[in-house]
């Protein structure tokens, strides 16, 4: 299987500050289609995970341009730029190249 | 819009079958996928297995042969079994759509399953 090893934040973050997630991958997630099968979501306390970006860099619909992923092969970072109350919660990377999909341990987000 | 949710018991004993039932609206079976998502507490998430729309299934090997999931199409519903449940199988159990490649983009609120002994 492949092993989604994601990197901790200096919590707690003051409110406006630029944070960066990181997630390293065991294997190169580009496929030979061109595309990079690594995805983000948060889960809010108590809540679902929701689906922040897809194939490491298409924002999912209706989420805020303050969030953006980039990456290469198997090393991807999530940016959060001027995080805010509503960001609090948990980050997780997943990869979507072949099964079984595997997720990362989580990132949590405190805000000071 | 899209919507997903979950249905099941809140308690099953130990060594007894889960079964909960994932209840679509917003798209057709027949066109999107179903997968299955598990979070024990306080811990992360684990894939267990899909419902492909042509009507084939897979599932994580970690759950050997215990796990089974069908699907009712004229009900838009998605059927999780799993049977010889232990306590480690306490968790919240989510049904989620894979419209694109590899992601999950819509998720259910979850139900949370307790095994007890």
């Amino acid at each position: 299987d492949i092993v989604m090893t994601q990197g901790a934040l200096p919590n707690p973050v003051p409110s406006g500050e630029s944070v960066s997630i990181t997630c390293r991958s065991s294997k190169s997630l580009l496929y030979s289609d061109g595309k990079t099968y690594l995805n983000w979501y948060l889960q809010r306390p108590g809540q679902s995970p929701q689906l922040l970006i897809y194939w490491m860099s298409t924002r999912a619909s209706g989420v805020s341009d303050r969030f953006s992923g980039s990456g290469s092969g198997t090393d991807f970072t999530l940016k959060i730029s001027g995080v805010e109350a509503e960001d609090v919660g948990v980050y997780y990377c997943q990869q979507g190249l072949e099964f079984p999909d595997t997720f990362g341990a989580g990132t949590k987000l405190e805000l000071k | 819009q899209v919507q997903l949710k979950e249905t099941g018991p809140d308690l099953v004993q130990l060594t007894q079958t889960l079964s909960i039932t994932c209840t679509v609206s917003g798209f057709s079976l027949t066109t999107y996928n179903v997968h299955w998502v598990r979070q024990p507490p306080g811990k992360g998430l684990e894939w267990m297995g899909a419902m492909w729309n042509g009507g084939g299934t897979d599932y994580n090997s970690a759950f050997k042969s215990r796990l089974s999931i069908s699907r009712d199409t004229s009900k838009s519903q998605v059927f999780l079994k799993m049977n010889s449940l232990q306590t480690d199988d306490t968790a919240k159990y989510f049904c989620a759509s894979r419209t694109g490649r590899g992601y999950f983009d819509y998720w259910g609120q979850g139900v949370m399953v307790t095994v007890s002994s």
